[in-house]
């Protein structure tokens, strides 16, 4: 199971974009790296996932470099409503057992 | 799509009654969902993984006679929380498993249980 780690806490100002790092030296092959946002008091929602290179949706980007050791979610000018906890995981397929870390806490200050 | 439900999404109970909470996943089918709990300003914390049909598997420390999870559908596990008690007060979480290759997980709302 590949540990992550990402920095605690963000500030970020409205309308920029923020780039948010997860590094996971031990990923293995067959690993998906997933990134999940919570809002106090609610259940995490998926963002996005990616396996290597570049994925972009309609919320966020995830670049993936080569080695796959470290990944970046990328948030295109964020708003207040973008503070939030950003969750880093890797997830491997079949494998059942999630972990989740402190996550990022990022917060968009107008 | 992948949308989880709970149910319900707050309750506040006595000391020593058992509380339910229900997950659904309302438009497809979960044969794998994972119930969670979060105290306030710390991460999920995987209680037990609930498989359909099955016995769930709780995580070291969970006790299975207290918290009792069933799982009789594809689509539906519940959480019983037995005689609970204040320390049990927390935000209860479940998920469920969309596609095995990726082990992608789709949250519900939580449910906030106080008790009293």
């Amino acid at each position: 199971l590949a540990k992550t780690t990402q920095p605690i806490s963000m500030d970020s100002y409205e309308g920029q974009e923020v780039n948010i790092t997860c590094s996971h030296n031990n990923i293995a092959t067959n690993d998906y790296i997933t990134w999940y946002q919570q809002f106090p008091s609610q259940g995490p929602r998926f963002i996005i996932q990616g396996y290597k290179t570049k994925v972009t949706n309609e919320v966020a980007s995830l670049f993936i470099p080569a080695d796959r050791k470290s990944s970046t979610l990328s948030l295109p000018r964020v708003s207040l409503s973008d503070t939030a906890v950003y969750y880093c995981l890797v997830l491997s397929g079949g494998y059942q057992k999630v972990t989740f870390g402190i996550g990022t806490k990022l917060q968009v200050i107008p | 799509g992948a949308v989880v439900s709970q149910h319900p999404s707050w309750v506040i109970c006595k000391s020593g009654t058992s509380v339910k909470i229900e997950c659904r996943s309302l438009d497809f089918q979960a044969t794998t969902m994972f119930w969670y709990r979060q105290f306030p300003k710390q991460s999920l914390m995987l209680m037990a993984t609930s498989n359909e049909g099955s016995k769930a598997t709780y995580e070291q420390g969970v006790e299975k006679d207290k918290f009792l999870i069933n799982h009789a559908s594809l689509t539906l596990s519940t959480l019983t929380v037995t005689s609970a008690h204040p320390e049990d007060s927390s935000f209860y979480i479940c998920s469920a498993r969309v596609a095995v290759s990726t082990d992608t997980q789709y949250f519900g709302p939580g449910t906030r249980l106080t008790v009293l």
